[in-house]
């Protein structure tokens, strides 16, 4: 059973760059797709993009200009960059396995934009 | 994009059926048989129930189904639990190869 596990700050400044990790435990991020995505509070969910294994990305349109997913295979993470962060960027980041349906969960992590 | 329509709220009483609906258009819902569904407990991550229309997960309990007509794919409940109250949310491919969430549906067992 694949575990995934989000890292990284949980206030960020606006403006700044917004960088979190998913770790996957319990099976290789290899032959997968890798996604993330978001919950503003008290909000629906909101797909930022995908990463293949082999570095493939597709995202979603309104955050493609300030949106990157990347992938290190030999430690079994893939990471998410998000720039020019403000208040609307507050949400919980979620990391999840798939691409197009995802059935396992990191548990999210919060992130609060503010100075 | 847009996000898929759902209804705010649906409630049932134990034992009985409900279906929530998710509304999209015939670029995606409509155009794709690539429609999934997450429950939701409250502070929890979502969990996967249906993926590709009518698929259940192993694990998933099979009163839990799904299906599509048109632009409109559903979510069946059937013998409504206490613990399947919870937020349901539907996603879709579209024909721009994204995703689209559903804005999301308050299940509440009376």
């Amino acid at each position: 059973q694949v575990q995934l596990q989000e890292s990284g700050p949980g206030l960020v400044k606006p403006s700044e760059t917004l960088s979190l990790t998913c770790t996957v435990s319990g099976g290789s991020i290899s032959n997968n797709y890798w996604s993330w995505i978001r919950q503003s509070p008290g909000k629906g969910l909101e797909w930022i993009g995908y990463i293949y294994f082999t570095g493939t990305t597709n995202y979603n349109p309104s955050l493609k200009s300030r949106v990157s997913i990347s992938v290190d295979t030999s430690n079994n993470q893939f990471s998410l960059k998000l720039t020019s962060m403000t208040a609307a960027d507050t949400a919980v980041y979620f990391c999840a396995r798939g691409g197009g349906w995802w059935g396992s969960w990191g548990q999210g992590t919060l992130v609060t934009v503010s100075s | 994009q847009s996000a898929l329509t759902q209804p705010a709220s649906v409630s049932g009483s134990p034992g009985q059926s409900i279906t929530i609906s998710c509304t999209g258009t015939s670029s995606d819902v409509g155009a794709y048989d690539y429609v999934s569904w997450y429950q939701q407990h409250p502070g929890k991550a979502p969990k996967l129930v249906i993926y590709d229309v009518t698929n259940r997960p192993s694990g998933v309990s099979n009163r839990f189904s799904g299906s599509k007509s048109g632009n409109t794919a559903s979510l069946t409940i059937s013998g409504l639990q206490a613990e399947d109250e919870a937020d349901y949310y539907c996603t879709s491919y579209t024909s721009s190869n994204t995703y689209v969430f559903g804005i999301g549906t308050k299940v509440t067992v009376l």
